[in-house]
């Protein structure tokens, strides 16, 4: 069975700095998908960043990108100049492989609250 | 974009009745659809996977006849709380995929049982 964890319960960042949030998973897969959610206090769940694990380049979105580490299974988020919109808990998942029924495993999540 | 609505926002019921939650996939034919559970400042609990036109299929420890589910068309899931008690208040989320190629997300469901 596939775990994931994120050990980080909370972070705080102050505004226009950059953050890492960490999270680290465990599988016996060679091909899988890694994911960043956002849910903001509005508790709507927001893709922020996807990666394949097939793919040696780091995904990147606008101020989102990550750093997979495929032998040490870490997939870690970082915010480069983090906006008062960022504030939310995220979730990093993970999918064994894409088809129908497919599940999400999630980590247990990490509140950011950026400081203005 | 892909967009899944789910409704109501929020809803208040008494202990014994019945709610029913609806998820629509509006611009994609969802072949599948998971619905979760999640408790404040925790992660999302994956309840049950439904696939159009089959019996859901439910995870360890969620009961079948509590929480039923019906995925009667490929753009529309429904879940139904028999018999509420104020324990499975909670707040439930539905996602929809089309062959497991991206998930999309409705917005949620605040359950109160009172």
């Amino acid at each position: 069975a596939q775990t994931v964890t994120q050990s980080q319960p909370e972070m705080s960042v102050q505004e226009a700095e950059t953050v890492t949030l960490s999270c680290t998973y465990d599988t016996s897969e060679s091909n899988y998908y890694l994911f960043w959610y956002k849910q903001p206090p509005s508790r709507q769940m927001i893709l922020v960043i996807r990666q394949e694990a097939y793919k040696q380049q780091n995904a990147t979105e606008n101020r989102f990108s990550v750093n997979f580490q495929k032998a040490a299974k870490s997939f870690s988020l970082k915010i480069s100049d983090s906006q008062l919109g960022d504030t939310a808990m995220y979730f990093c998942a993970f999918m064994k492989h894409a088809g129908a029924n497919s599940k999400l495993t999630f980590g247990k999540g990490i509140t950011l609250s950026v400081r203005p | 974009g892909a967009v899944v609505s789910q409704h109501p926002s929020w809803v208040i019921c008494k202990s014994g009745t019945s709610v029913k939650i609806e998820c629509r996939s509006l611009d994609f034919q969802a072949t599948t659809m998971f619905w979760y559970r999640q408790f404040p400042k925790q992660s999302l609990m994956l309840m049950a996977t439904s696939n159009e036109g089959s019996k859901a299929t439910y995870e360890q420890g969620v009961e079948k006849d509590k929480f039923l589910i019906n995925h009667a068309s490929l753009t529309l899931s429904t879940l139904t709380v028999t018999s509420a008690h104020p324990e499975d208040s909670s707040f439930y989320i539905c996602s929809a995929t089309s062959r497991g190629y991206g998930y999309t997300f409705g917005s949620g469901t605040r359950l109160t049982v009172v």
